[in-house]
């Protein structure tokens, strides 16, 4: 079965500080593809960055990042510079012959 | 509309009633997928469609929950005799055809009350 799990239920950061927010998988599948999402009190889920598993290089989108090991089946989020506007829940999401989502980190940004 | 839209926003019903909610995908987008979430909680899978079908019903928590789609877009889930645990979002998310990089596209989500 595939699985995706997020350990961090919830964390808080200071503004202009880095987080790093951790999510495994489990998978048998080699060809896939990974996100992460925010979810701010809005609701409204948005698409914050996503990794292709064959790529080797981690992917980046301005102050977002992520640390792809795709061997250890890891696949954390960088928030770099945090800001108040980032607090929010994130969920971290699979996707190959199925698409799984995590429990999802709820993250606090401290002014 | 550009983006994924749900219908009604809010929905407060007694229980033991029916209750519908809307979904209304990208155009072109021939995947959906049904959520349920609770509060402060994660994402609870519920149904997935590739057009009309459904390959995986799998996540439907009982038989008083179905869900429809027609003409390959505008998708219709329905609880029967709701009952209070039922209260939570229901999110809705479109996408193309699963698989490889097909991110999937949100609604705003219905929170429906119960009670």
């Amino acid at each position: 079965a595939q699985t995706v799990t997020q350990s961090q239920p919830e964390m808080s950061v200071q503004e202009a500080e880095t987080v790093t927010l951790s999510c495994t998988y489990d998978t048998s599948e080699n060809n896939y593809y990974l996100f992460w999402y925010k979810q701010p009190p809005s609701r409204q889920m948005i698409l914050v960055i996503r990794q292709e598993a064959y790529k080797q290089q981690n992917a980046t989108e301005n102050r977002f990042s992520v640390n792809f090991q795709k061997a250890a089946k890891s696949f954390s989020l960088k928030i770099s510079d945090s800001q108040l506007g980032d607090t929010a829940m994130y969920f971290c999401a699979f996707a190959g012959n199925q698409f799984y989502f995590g429990t999802g980190t709820s993250l606090t940004v401290i002014p | 509309g550009a983006g994924v839209s749900q219908s009604p926003s809010n929905k407060v019903t007694e229980k033991g009633k029916d209750v519908e909610l809307r979904c209304d995908p990208i155009s072109g987008h021939t995947a959906l997928y049904w959520y349920r979430q609770s509060l402060g909680q994660g994402l609870e899978f519920l149904i997935y469609f590739q057009g009309n079908s459904a390959p995986d019903k799998s996540g439907l928590p009982s038989d008083r929950f179905s869900a429809e789609r027609t003409g390959g877009s505008v998708s219709t889930l329905t609880i029967q005799r709701t009952q209070q645990e039922d209260s939570a979002v229901y999110l809705c998310a479109s996408s193309f055809p699963l698989g490889g990089s097909n991110e999937q596209f949100f609604g705003p989500g219905t929170r429906l009350t119960v009670l």
